[in-house]
C-alpha cells in the first residue's frame, strides 16, 4: 500500500525549532518530487516547500524562506522539514504530499501532523 | 490567495454545479495544469483531477475539469450526499520555480 507517514509535530514557543518527518512506503521514493503543505484548522491549504527526487533542487513559499529546510534521504524513504524561528501563525498541520510523475499535482497524502507554536 | 474560488456553492441531489478558480496568467496559463482536491471532513485533501481534466483511477466520471485562459472549473453532476466537502484548485506558478500555489478553497453544499 502507497502510504506516506508524518510525525514530529508538537508544542514549541515562538522563536523555537521543529523537525518534521515523513516516511513513505509502497513505492519507490526516489522517483518522486515530495512536498510539504500545510493547514491551519478550518482554513485553506497552504503548499509550503518542495524538493526533487535527488534535493538538489528545493522551493519554498515566502513566508517561510529563510526558516525552514527541507531535505530528504532516500536510503531511508524519508522527507524532513527543519522548521526555525518558529511563529504563532506557522500553527497548522502539515501534511507529506507526493508529486504524480511528470505532473504538478499532489496524488499521496499523508494524514499530517500538527505544530502549535504557543507561549 | 493567489487562486480566486468562491467561498461556497451549493446544489440539490441530482443536479450539477461548477466551481471557478481564476488567477493570473502567469500561474493559470498554457503551459501551466490545474490540478483539483476534495477534502471531506476531517481527512487529508484527495486528488480528484490533474492535467486540467483527467481523473485519477477510482475517481467517477461526475467530476470534470476544464481550463481556459486565466481560469478553470470544476463541474460535479447527479450531485451526492457524499459530494459535500471542500474542493480546492491548484497550480504553479511560473514566476517562482518550483512554486505551487492553492484556491482558497470552496465549500460544497448538498441541499
Amino acid at each position: 500500500e502507497v502510504q506516506l507517514v508524518e510525525s514530529g509535530g508538537g508544542v514549541v514557543r515562538p522563536g523555537g525549532s521543529l523537525r518534521l518527518s515523513c516516511t513513505a512506503s509502497g513505492f519507490t521514493f526516489d522517483d518522486y518530487v515530495m512536498n510539504w503543505v500545510r493547514q491551519v484548522p478550518g482554513k485553506g491549504l497552504e503548499w509550503v516547500s518542495g524538493i526533487s527526487w535527488n534535493g538538489e533542487s528545493t522551493a519554498y513559499v515566502d513566508s517561510v524562506k529563510g526558516r525552514f529546510t527541507i531535505s530528504r534521504d532516500n536510503a531511508r524513504n524519508s522527507l524532513y522539514l527543519q522548521m526555525n524561528s518558529l511563529r504563532a501563525e506557522d500553527t497548522a498541520l502539515y501534511h507529506c504530499a507526493r508529486d504524480g510523475l511528470g505532473s504538478t499535482s499532489m496524488d499521496v497524502w499523508g494524514k499530517g501532523t500538527t505544530v502549535t507554536v504557543s507561549s | 490567495s493567489v487562486l480566486t474560488q468562491p467561498p461556497s456553492v451549493s446544489g440539490a441531489p441530482g443536479q450539477r454545479v461548477t466551481i471557478s478558480c481564476t488567477g493570473s496568467s502567469y500561474i493559470i496559463g498554457p503551459a501551466n495544469d490545474v490540478h483539483w482536491y476534495q477534502q471531506l471532513p476531517g481527512a487529508a485533501p484527495k486528488l480528484l483531477i490533474f492535467g486540467n481534466n483527467s481523473r485519477p483511477s477510482g475517481v467517477p466520471d461526475r467530476f470534470s475539469g476544464s481550463k481556459s485562459v486565466a481560469s478553470a472549473s470544476l463541474a460535479i453532476t447527479g450531485l451526492q450526499a457524499e459530494d459535500e466537502a471542500d474542493y480546492y484548485c491548484q497550480s504553479y506558478d511560473s514566476t517562482l520555480s518550483g512554486s505551487k500555489v492553492f484556491g482558497g478553497g470552496t465549500k460544497l453544499t448538498v441541499l
